[in-house]
């Protein structure tokens, strides 16, 4: 899993297989964002997740949140080659409104053809 | 289509040297936002501002200033470079503190 002092996690795996990246993080929060940065890239967004959902889809995508055990994870179902990429999450201590997105350290995932 | 642009996308320097990264978005976002990312370290955030010259530092600002005349137009500036500022440069902007786009990144090698 990722967070802020861990190091960079690393995955790699075949095309078709499903994959889950998990995320913990320290300050509260009711709001969690996965990012897709790929090589050479600036990261975008692929999902938010608000804690009343705790569930959330997304094509192929599936993100939870687990408020109580601050942790989110996000699911890749039927990986391709071109989900060759770093996942980070990040997410805004609840009850501030400075903007300033947390960013974990990511997963690099790697998916074989 | 949205967009937030940066130039230079690539810049070598020598130590000492002065360095400007600029930034640019068309959405009309208020908030706009400076991060650095090294090898195994994620991204860090170096400033944020709000609006036209209303910025704040971010968790890194050492090192580095901040200019915002424009809304649309974000610029970071090192003055006189050290070597550790070498890293890759992210540029986003947001319109609330949720989804960031961010633009490609500018590549800095300091000598």
């Amino acid at each position: 899993s990722q967070w802020g002092e861990e190091n960079l996690q690393a995955l790699s795996i075949q095309e078709g297989e499903d994959v889950t990246m998990n995320c913990s993080y320290k300050t509260y929060t009711t709001v969690v964002q996965w990012y897709r940065q790929k090589s050479g890239k600036g990261p975008a967004q692929l999902i938010l997740i608000r804690s009343n959902e705790r569930e959330k889809r997304s094509g192929r995508l599936r993100a939870t949140l687990d408020t109580s055990s601050q942790s989110s994870s996000l699911s890749i179902t039927g990986t391709l080659a071109t989900d060759t990429a770093v996942y980070f999450c990040a997410t805004i201590p609840h009850n501030t409104n400075t903007g300033k997105l947390t960013f974990g350290d990511g997963t690099v995932l790697t998916v074989k053809p | 289509d949205m967009k937030v642009t940066q130039m230079p996308r690539y810049l070598i320097k020598r130590m000492g040297e002065n360095v400007l990264l600029e930034c640019g978005q068309d959405m009309s976002h208020e908030t706009m936002y400076w991060y650095r990312q090294d090898p195994g370290l994620g991204l860090q955030l170096i400033y944020i501002s709000y609006d036209v010259d209303s910025n704040s530092e971010g968790d890194i600002p050492k090192g580095y200033r901040v200019s915002r005349k424009k809304r649309e137009h974000f610029s970071l500036i090192l003055d006189s470079a050290k070597t550790n500022q070498t890293s890759v440069y992210f540029c986003a902007s947001s319109l609330r503190s949720y989804e960031q786009y961010f633009g490609p990144g500018t590549r800095l090698t300091v000598l």
